[in-house]
């Protein structure tokens, strides 16, 4: 059964304190790995795709990473405004054609001024 | 270019009352798909619909349903609602549907069954 695991669940820092936010997966035959942001009671933001291992995409303060297990979402320097859950997700595969996300529990992070 | 949008934004309805959501995805999307967000199990894929036709579906009771017309537009619909039933949900839209296709979410819906 496809899995997404998100580790921690959440994570306290100071800001400019630098970290990396995990994302395990076990699906077989990976066809993109997507890392949104969720503020309180707003919809997810998209964030990066990530399609195979090696691949590294860069937003501001945040880069993702993946490899064939897992990514990572490292963040640096943080401000304040960058506190929120984020969410990992992998499609899945069902033979129709039509694939829904698999999503992690999320990663809630604060930053601390 | 406007965003997904989702109406109405909150609701409140009583168990056994029945509930339709609406949903608009970006303009050029075709696809839509359906997901519910509650603190215990987080975000979970309900259906997608492409072209007017229902293509994948969650594991979700009958009770939840969906469709969509022409325009792309899609509405959901849940039936004899239960106190299980509050949650957020979302709206998500993409070009085709196709795996790895980015997936563009609506603000949602929130949702108080009492």
């Amino acid at each position: 059964e496809d899995q997404v695991t998100q580790s921690p669940e959440a994570l306290r820092l100071q800001e400019g304190e630098s970290s990396s936010l995990n994302c395990s997966y076990t699906v077989s035959g990976l066809r993109g790995l997507f890392w949104y942001r969720q503020d309180p009671g707003k919809g997810p933001e998209f964030l990066f795709t990530l399609y195979s291992a090696g691949e590294e995409k860069e937003k501001e303060r945040l880069k993702a990473t993946l490899t064939k297990k897992e990514s990572f979402l490292h963040i640096t320097a943080p401000k304040p405004e960058d506190s929120a859950t984020y969410l990992c997700a992998v499609p899945m595969y069902s033979g129709g054609g039509a694939d829904g996300l698999t999503f992690g529990k999320g990663t809630h992070l604060i930053i601390q001024p | 270019k406007a965003g997904v949008t989702q109406t109405p934004r909150y609701l409140i309805k009583t168990r056994g009352q029945q509930v339709t959501l609406s949903c608009s995805p970006i303009s050029g999307h075709r696809s839509v798909s359906w997901y519910q967000q509650t603190p215990g199990q987080g975000l979970q894929f309900l259906f997608e619909y492409f072209s007017e036709t229902q293509r994948n579906k969650g594991n979700f009771p009958g009770r939840f349903s969906g469709r969509q017309f022409s325009n792309s537009r899609s509405e959901m619909n849940v039936s004899t609602l239960e106190l299980g039933d509050s949650a957020l949900y979302l709206c998500a839209s993409s070009l085709l549907g196709q795996g790895g296709e980015t997936q563009y979410f609506g603000p949602g819906t929130r949702l108080l069954v009492l």
